[in-house]
């Protein structure tokens, strides 16, 4: 069964960082790319970071773009996603997805049960 | 980026109604298109993939079909746990970009 545990949410002020993890279990993952979609409670789903199955390519959406850094390590079958100068428009729930295959650009297979980010002061 | 409109934003329907999204992207996708549903407190579901593709598990009364801009997902007999919010998305070219959601009610 695949398995895919968020760690790290919390609240945090403008202009702090904040470290997503994600534990994966379940199934080969250095085989499949592995993203971040969040989402803000009672509106739309944004994707925010892919990393293709070998870490060699990454991708982000313009609006964390220079802000956010995605890593994986295939030895310890984990995603991260390192969050800086974070504002409001940040809060959300984030989500660790599994690619639907090794590319980057493929559709969210699986998803985690979210951590949420609440950026307030 | 590639952007993508839903329409209807939200529709009314009954149990066992068949009821039709449909997703329209800005530059072709070729078949590169997803579904998802949305339900309060839980995580996404994928639906559909490659336009048309059933994900392992999804009832059969789910299906989507179109390839270049325009997209349409189907549920046919509409069921009680069907109430919900659904949401394209393109896998074509990064960043994969979502449309903004159809309700189901």
């Amino acid at each position: 069964e695949v398995q895919l545990v968020e760690s790290g949410g919390g609240a945090v002020q403008p202009g702090g960082s904040l470290r997503l993890s994600c534990a994966a279990s379940g199934f080969i993952f250095e085989d499949f790319a592995m993203h971040w979609v969040r989402q803000v409670p009672g509106r739309g789903l944004e994707w925010v970071s892919g990393v293709k199955w070998n870490g060699e390519k990454v991708g982000y959406a313009d609006s964390v773009k220079g802000r956010f850094i995605i890593s994986r390590d295939n030895t310890k079958t984990s995603l991260t996603l390192e969050m800086n100068s974070l504002t409001t428009a940040d809060t959300a729930i984030y989500y660790c997805t599994k690619g639907k295959t090794q590319l980057l650009d493929s559709p969210n297979e699986y998803w985690g049960q979210g951590a949420l980010v609440i950026v307030s002061s | 980026d590639i952007q993508m409109t839903q329409s209807p934003s939200s529709v009314s329907a009954y149990v066992g109604d068949r009821v039709t999204i449909t997703c329209r992207a800005t530059q072709g996708v070729a078949q590169w298109l997803a579904w998802y549903q949305l339900k309060p407190g839980k995580a996404p579901q994928l639906l559909i993939y490659s336009a048309s593709n059933l994900q392992p598990g999804v009832p059969s009364r789910f299906s989507g079909s179109g390839s270049g801009t325009d997209f349409t997902l189907t549920i046919n007999n509409l069921q009680p746990e069907d109430f919900a919010v659904y949401f394209c998305q393109q896998a074509h070219t990064v960043p994969l970009t979502f449309g903004g959601g159809t309700k189901v009610e």
